[in-house]
């Protein structure tokens, strides 16, 4: 299972909005309505920001929405913040109880 | 609260295995599956595989399936995770993961395995 692609990086001023992509195939990301979001910091576990696609654990920000179009989800974080600078990481449940991560993405608050 | 304890850093040689513990509390432990995912510095996640919280039955990456066994002592309500052959790229960060509904919600503060001759 090779995993998902994402952009290396990405980069927004504060206040702005950004996308992050997150490409699979028809076997994974295109299969299942079960692709969360992660957000990491540097030395910390990453955590639980949007599952199901587009769906928001308690206490994640609203500027966090999520959705899926294909073989694609995408994460858009709206109304950039400081604190928003983090890496960010696609998962995605491919069947058989198997799971597979996107490469990540950088994102920096310019 | 949910709470996933990890076992501390580990430092081996090239071709000895290694045995990584996790810890949990709040919850029912036998209610949820539970991962182990790991990260080599500066890179990305990656899952490693997966252990049925009902029965125990588990299911590996095939990057690992040769080397990985997941394994879990009920009573003490604790996960291991043993790595067998191990090579200078398995030195990463080793995360214990609770799942719900096919994602993972709760993480470990990760294990830090350090292989050098």
């Amino acid at each position: 299972q090779s995993a998902l692609t994402q952009p290396a990086s990405v980069s927004g001023s504060p206040g702005q909005s950004i996308t992050i992509s997150c490409t699979g195939t028809s076997s994974d990301v295109g299969s299942y309505n079960l692709v969360s979001w992660y957000q990491q910091y540097p030395g910390k576990a990453p955590k639980l920001i949007i599952y199901e696609v587009n769906k928001r654990p308690s206490g994640v920000s609203n500027s966090f929405s999520a959705s899926k179009s294909g073989n694609t989800a995408s994460l858009t974080i709206s109304g950039l913040q400081p604190e928003d600078e983090a890496d960010y990481y696609c998962c995605a449940y491919v069947g058989t109880n198997t799971w597979v991560f996107g490469g990540g993405t950088k994102l920096t608050v310019l | 609260q949910v709470q996933l304890v990890q076992s501390g850093a580990e430092m081996k040689r090239p071709g000895a295995s290694v045995k990584v513990s996790c810890k949990a509390s709040g919850y029912i432990f036998t209610d949820y599956a539970m991962h182990w995912v790991r990260q080599a510095p500066g890179q990305g996640l990656e899952w490693m595989g997966w252990i049925n919280g009902g029965n125990g039955n588990t299911k590996y990456s095939q990057n690992f399936q040769d080397r990985v066994s997941i394994t879990r002592d009920t009573s003490a309500r604790t996960l291991f995770l043993e790595l067998s052959s191990l090579r200078y790229e398995d030195t990463t960060v080793y995360y214990c993961v609770r799942e719900y509904n096919k994602y993972f919600d709760y993480w470990g503060r990760g294990t830090l395995v350090t292989v050098s001759s």
